[in-house]
């Protein structure tokens, strides 16, 4: 099993950019978790989603994110415009409902984003 | 609601020196709890868990026991090593239907040779 997979795994862009982070989760879960990991916030939960169908969006920052998983193998989060304040890693995680309420989640290696 | 309180980094041991890194919890009914490493470079990944009270998690050497009339779930290691070094997180999980964890900041461990 590759793990879920993260591209790219550094970004770099300019104030005002469209910036789309990818994701594919581990073939079979049918959870998927987009964090941000910030020195000043630690890890914070964006969205996630429940067999392709977003359950819980209260963390996205702003309007100016926006998240989606058209199949259950693929994920992307968008930020319109981007902002210096948006430089962070992004980590997508995934997990599934089969083996019990207390499944792991998978994380990827993450995707840092340096606006400027 | 629900949250994760752990002790600020970093921390900063010798080689074969005993670790302790606190953890607290607030939650309505039982949660399940957790540790998480993340070593440098790379996403977060499962160390142990309990899921009720007084289980206790381990694994390649660390431990911590979910005690509840604490609301703690502490992270101990006997004889830490250089390869240890690595930002630990702890994490809850209510005990509703969602997969929804909450992390507290992490912690960073540092081990010297």
């Amino acid at each position: 099993d590759a793990g879920v997979i993260q591209s790219p795994r550094h970004e770099v862009t300019e104030m005002g950019q469209e910036v789309t982070l990818r994701c594919k989760p581990i073939s079979g879960h049918d959870y998927l978790f987009w964090y941000r990991q910030t020195m000043m916030r630690g890890l914070e939960l964006l969205i996630y989603f429940n067999n392709n169908v977003p359950i819980d969006d209260s963390g996205m920052p702003e309007d100016r994110f926006s998240a989606k998983m058209p199949n259950a193998s693929f994920s992307t989060l968008k930020i319109q415009p981007s902002e210096p304040r948006d430089s962070a890693v992004y980590f997508c995680a995934s997990t599934d409902s089969v083996t019990g309420n207390n499944s792991p989640l998978h994380f990827g290696n993450g995707t840092r984003l340096t606006v400027t | 609601g629900n949250s994760v309180t752990q002790m600020e980094g970093p921390v900063t041991l010798s080689e074969e020196a005993f670790l302790t890194i606190n953890c607290t919890y607030t939650a309505t009914g039982y949660p399940s709890l957790f540790w998480y490493v993340q070593y440098p470079g790379e996403g977060l990944q499962l160390l142990l868990k309990a899921t009720k009270a007084d289980d206790k998690g381990s694994n390649k050497g660390f431990e911590a026991t979910y005690r509840k009339e604490t609301t703690s779930f502490h992270l101990e290691k006997g004889s830490v090593q250089v390869s240890d070094s690595a930002v630990y997180f702890c994490a809850l999980k209510d005990g509703g239907a969602t997969n929804k964890l909450i992390f507290g900041t992490g912690t960073l461990l540092a081990v010297q040779p």
